[in-house]
């Protein structure tokens, strides 16, 4: 069956430093794949989306690498601060583009 | 302003009881889901929408069912036959994979209980 994996294990990072996390999936070609940010007892918020044919894409502090033969995709935060620290979903949507999965997240904490 | 507004944020329920979960979106999006979300897991499919008067089920539909008269408005209702209905429900909507790029907006999400 389709399946995501995500750290399950909580990131703790000191401020300044590059968060990277992980999402890798099995029996799946994901047309793309997308990064959301969920804070506690709230709604996913967008991020990044990065297509199958592309390998990176960044916007301002967020770096997505996709890597379709590793079926894997790297999450960077760079100069982390405290208020990064939240949950990061990883989701793909295949080529009938209709249904979205997610993996279940990873928690990011950020010291001061 | 645009938006996705679920109501009611916290709904409680006695065990037996159907319930029913409001979603609305001003954003002219085609598509809308709902997922649910339990503690430490990912956000699971229940049922979604691409168009008025059609919708499909997810992953996990056993126990919920939804209508689609409007195409702003996607209700989702937990009926009794839920077995373990204690979670948070999240909808969502997005443009059709051609007009748009794929990306989700989510509400603010709907806890509820069952005592």
């Amino acid at each position: 069956s389709q399946k995501i994996e995500q750290n399950s294990e909580a990131l703790n990072i000191q401020e300044g430093k590059t968060a990277t996390l992980t999402c890798n999936y099995t029996n799946y070609s994901p047309a793309y794949l997308q990064w959301y940010r969920q804070d506690p007892g709230r709604g996913p918020v967008f991020l990044l989306l990065i297509r199958e044919n592309e390998k990176e894409k960044r916007k301002e502090r967020l770096k997505v690498t996709f890597d379709t033969t590793l079926k894997q995709s790297l999450f960077h935060i760079t100069a982390s601060q405290p208020a990064d620290s939240a949950t990061y979903l990883c989701a793909l949507d295949g080529a009938g583009g209709f249904k979205t999965i997610f993996g279940a997240g990873t928690r990011l904490f950020v010291k001061a | 302003d645009g938006g996705i507004t679920q109501s009611p944020k916290y709904l409680f329920r006695k065990e037996g009881q159907n319930v029913t979960l409001s979603c609305e979106q001003n954003l002219n999006h085609d598509a809308m889901y709902w997922y649910r979300q339990d503690p430490g897991q990912g956000l699971r499919l229940i049922y979604y929408s691409q168009i008025v008067n059609d919708f499909q089920k997810g992953d996990i539909a056993e126990g919920y069912s939804v209508s689609r008269e409007k195409k702003e408005s996607f209700p989702l209702t937990v009926t009794s036959a839920q077995k373990n209905p204690t979670a948070f429900y999240l909808c969502a909507s997005r443009l059709r994979r051609e007009r748009g790029t794929g990306e989700l907006f989510f509400g603010e999400g709907s806890r509820l209980t069952v005592l």
